[in-house]
């Protein structure tokens, strides 16, 4: 039973592309979040959301964006792909007001 | 956002206790401590959590003093699989916590 779930793993497109990456969790939490991982290992925060509010990093393009269609669920869209979007995105979930994070297990993603 | 400081790296050997500080000298009233561990090509794992003083789980002790402006994660008689990033956490809550460059710990034979 795997707690957070991303899909694809892997995913390889050219620039100019639209993808999204799907995260879901069975914990029963109620805030989700989506990091970037780059080339040089830094884990970086994009996004927070619970069904009270959206934290954006405001590093992000607005390229980026989240939709949740349901407390478990929090995909990742992206549109016009560019090269520097290329990294490791992992999902994570934790309980409001808990510090304690669950992760997914990443999906790469390579702008061609 | 409390910013932490940690080694960038760190050798050790199988058996030895291995000792990694990370330094969060503007850490708030309400802020916690967290260690996470990743393995290369997996999503960091929570290892432990404090506010104060000591606390001890069945992978690793953490140690803070009273002024809370330091931690120590403590890891027992490491072993080859201990071979990790581990980061260092200071927020009140997860969704304002900001990862650090993180240690890579390696454990040779």
């Amino acid at each position: 039973d795997t707690a957070v779930s991303q899909t694809p793993k892997y995913l390889v497109t050219q620039m100019g592309n639209d993808k999204s990456i799907k995260c879901e969790q069975n914990l029963g939490h109620d805030t989700m979040y989506w990091y970037k991982q780059d080339s040089k290992k830094f884990l970086k925060i994009m996004f927070s959301y619970n069904n009270k509010e959206l934290i954006i990093n405001e590093t992000v393009p607005n390229r980026f964006s989240p939709k949740s269609p349901d407390k478990a669920h929090l995909n990742l869209h992206i549109n016009s792909l560019e090269l520097g979007d290329s990294a490791v995105y992992f999902c994570a979930s934790s309980l409001e007001g808990k510090n304690i994070q669950y992760f997914g297990a990443g999906t790469r993603l390579s702008v061609l | 956002l409390a910013k932490t400081t940690q080694p960038i790296s760190m050798d050790s050997y199988e058996g030895q206790e291995v000792n990694i500080t990370c330094s969060h000298n503007n850490i708030a009233t309400n802020d916690y401590i967290t260690w996470y561990q990743q393995f290369p090509s997996q999503g960091p794992r929570f290892i432990i959590q404090g506010y104060k003083t000591k606390v001890t789980n069945e992978v690793a002790s953490l140690f803070i003093p009273a002024d809370r402006k330091s931690s120590t994660l403590s890891l027992p008689r490491v072993s080859l699989s201990d071979t990790a990033v581990y980061y260092c956490l200071v927020a009140t809550n997860a969704g304002k916590s900001t990862f650090g460059d993180g240690t890579t710990l390696t454990v040779k034979p």
